[in-house]
């Protein structure tokens, strides 16, 4: 259980157009997602946190226009690259938090594969 | 300073030896801690959580937690070649909405 999916996988696009990546809970709902972004031999770096239904929250310095977050359901979360640039270039991941209410395991967040992004 | 240091390696080892990665951290506000691991080109696989002191086991991995200290670790024993990754601490806090805060993580290689 507990499986993230994402797609694409990676994709390659030209400088100026837009990329939008999907985020799926496969087998669990998942009341909050995460989408990250992780630099060659670095950790990850959070984005910006998405709670279905509202407005995601960004972190400090992520630009909200280009980079928009739409969470339409339980399941389904959406990264929009707009206007991307050669410097979006990254490998961007996210992940789910479950529903379940008990702890330790309210706190845990199931990682996607994550997608390659490569703007020319 | 920041919140959660982690030696970031690489660290290499032969097959079969005991394996100890650690992260120490500065926010007494965290209450859970996690390892993941991570291959190459891939998203993190959570491997160990834990919301006390103490330590936990399952399989090769045992997760130990000192909050006095400050310290997390996670031993990894008859390490294998397969072991190969980069493990990321993270750790989040009670009222963070399942934020997590990662350790810059260890490259592990293991060799045969």
């Amino acid at each position: 259980g507990a499986v993230v999916s994402q797609h694409p996988s990676r994709v390659i696009c030209k400088s100026g157009t837009s990329v939008k990546i999907e985020c799926r809970s496969l087998d669990f709902q998942a009341t909050t997602m995460f989408w990250y972004r992780q630099f060659p031999k670095q950790s990850l770096m959070l984005m910006a946190t998405s709670n279905e239904g509202s407005k995601a929250t960004y972190e400090q310095g992520v630009e909200k226009d280009k980079f928009l977050i739409n969470h339409a359901s339980l399941t389904l979360s959406t990264l929009t690259v707009t206007s991307a640039h050669p410097e979006d270039s990254s490998f961007y991941i996210c992940s789910a938090r479950t529903r379940r209410t008990s702890a330790p395991k309210a706190e845990t967040q199931y990682f996607g594969p994550g997608t390659r992004l490569l703007v020319l | 300073q920041k919140e959660v240091e982690q030696d970031p390696g690489p660290l290499s080892v032969p097959e079969g030896a005991i394996v100890s990665l650690n992260c120490t951290y500065s926010n007494s506000a965290f209450q859970y801690f996690m390892w993941y691991r991570q291959y190459s080109r891939k998203g993190p696989e959570l491997l160990m959580y834990t919301y006390s002191s103490g330590n936990k086991e399952d399989g090769r991995f045992t997760a130990q937690v000192d909050k006095s200290s400050k310290y997390i670790s996670l031993f990894i024993r008859d390490s294998q070649p397969s072991d190969s990754a980069t493990y990321l601490c993270a750790m989040s806090i009670l009222t963070s909405y399942g934020k997590l805060t990662f350790g810059q993580g260890t490259i592990l290689t293991v060799h045969p």
